[in-house]
């Protein structure tokens, strides 16, 4: 399975401010995906993160708020916009290998909004 | 109803003992099945897959009944470091994942 880098780990962030979370793979992966995990839930999938072009969000999510890039088939980057107390959560990005569907994640970053 | 069903527990059991964990789907269209474990504040990991003739792994089996749409895991002779969450996990074909909310087990000593 490929190595999946994701910082920073955690932060403690000011509501109406905005942080990005990067995730760095070891090797090149077509399918990268962000989730989120409130606490106490299961993961929820935010988007799925395309190379090249606008990433695809699910229902409740939108890009105005959660922004992301992925300029090249190994990295991406998920932005919380204009965060509130309701975003502190756990965010995750992830890969998939198609051949047997199994899903790999980052270390996740715990998201504190005060 | 939600598509991925588990009892959230939490289990609390001695070392040593069996446990076991159940998971329903609603879609019967879902093709592939996991269990992922996750430690508190850490990621998701995969444990197993599971295959409908049934699988195991060291003290750890999986089950599957396409007909009942239920998964199972089955843990023996508990460790301390088996304390976790235990996540099911459905996929209907591609990348489309449903994680059930998790079953918590506390193993003590």
């Amino acid at each position: 399975s490929a190595v999946i880098s994701q910082k920073p780990s955690r932060d403690i962030c000011q509501r109406g401010t905005s942080l990005t979370i990067q995730c760095q793979v070891d090797s090149q992966v077509t399918m990268m995906f962000w989730y989120r995990q409130q606490p106490g839930q299961s993961l929820t999938l935010i988007a799925t993160a395309n190379q090249g072009s606008e990433a695809t969000y699910e229902s409740g999510f939108v890009i105005d708020k959660f922004p992301i890039s992925r300029p090249n088939l190994t990295f991406s980057t998920l932005t919380v916009s204009n965060m509130s107390p309701e975003d502190s959560s756990i965010y995750l990005c992830s890969t998939y290998t198609p051949v047997d569907e199994k899903l790999f994640f980052g270390s996740g970053t715990q998201l504190s909004v005060l | 109803r939600k598509e991925v069903e588990q009892d959230p527990g939490p289990f609390n059991v001695p070392e040593g003992a069996t446990v076991a964990f159940n998971c329903t789907y609603s879609n019967s269209a879902s093709q592939s099945f996991f269990w992922y474990r996750q430690d508190c504040r850490k990621e998701p990991k995969l444990l197993m897959s599971v295959y409908s003739s049934g699988n195991e792994d060291g003290r750890f089996t999986a089950q599957l009944n396409r007909a009942s749409q239920y998964i199972s895991l089955l843990i023996r002779d508990s460790k301390l470091s088996d304390s976790a969450t235990y996540l099911c996990v459905v996929s209907s074909g591609g990348f489309k994942t449903i994680f059930g909310a998790g079953t918590r087990l506390f193993v003590k000593a």
